[in-house]
């Protein structure tokens, strides 16, 4: 069965810290991937989305995310985080279009101002 | 607001009773999904529906579920004999098939006592 994991359920940062948040899924065929991002008191928004073409995707806000397809990974970044970041990501794949997503657990991210 | 719409937002019911909530989708949209979240846990995935058809159940889905969207529009998940494990956050998604970008709703929050 797919899954997904993220590797820190929560992580506290300074602004203008750079960020990066690990993903790595477990289907070995191909895949879309997406990263989610719930802000405090709103619904689940999708910052950015992989499907196929250039491995670096540019989301919005300053995220990008690179898929490495040998390391199953897909990692979340930003070069220099800002307090409005202060969110919850989510990591999540499917494995055909429109297609139930699988979720991983989810990153609690604290920027400090 | 033109977005996926749902409620009630909070529903707190007795264990044993019966609850029902609705999903209204984005106009248009042909697909739309229900996920489950519970706390310190991505969305997973309950069932979905293309127009009025439902194409795909999870094993989360006990008898005691049942979801229907019988004119392709709205969409309501039931639960009958509702039990303390149910109490979780209840998300609805649509999409414009052949997109495979799934927009959230704001979730209606279900605590059984």
């Amino acid at each position: 069965a797919q899954s997904v994991s993220q590797h820190n359920h929560h992580v506290i940062l300074s602004e203008a810290a750079s960020l990066e948040l690990g993903c790595n899924y477990s289907y070995g065929g191909t895949v879309n991937l997406f990263w989610y991002v719930q802000y405090p008191g709103q619904h689940l928004q999708l910052l950015l989305k992989y499907f196929s073409g250039d491995p670096l995707v540019k989301g919005i806000k300053g995220f990008e995310a690179e898929f490495i397809k040998s390391k199953f990974s897909f990692n979340l970044r930003k070069p220099s985080v800002q307090w409005s970041d202060t969110a919850e990501y989510f990591c999540a794949v499917n494995r055909r279009r429109d297609d139930k997503i699988i979720f991983g657990k989810g990153t609690r991210l604290h920027i400090l101002p | 607001d033109t977005g996926v719409s749902q409620n009630p937002r909070h529903k707190i019911t007795k264990r044993g009773q019966n609850v029902t909530f609705r999903c209204d989708p984005i106009s248009e949209h042909n697909r739309l999904y229900w996920y489950r979240q519970t706390l310190g846990q991505g969305p997973e995935f309950l069932t979905y529906f293309q127009n009025e058809a439902q194409l795909e159940k999870s094993r989360l889905l006990s008898d005691r579920f049942s979801a229907e969207r019988p004119k392709g529009s709205f969409s309501t998940l039931e639960i009958q004999r509702t039990e303390q494990g149910d109490s979780a956050m209840y998300l609805c998604a649509s999409s414009i098939g052949g997109s495979n970008e799934q927009f959230f709703g704001p979730g209606t929050r279900l605590t059984v006592l």
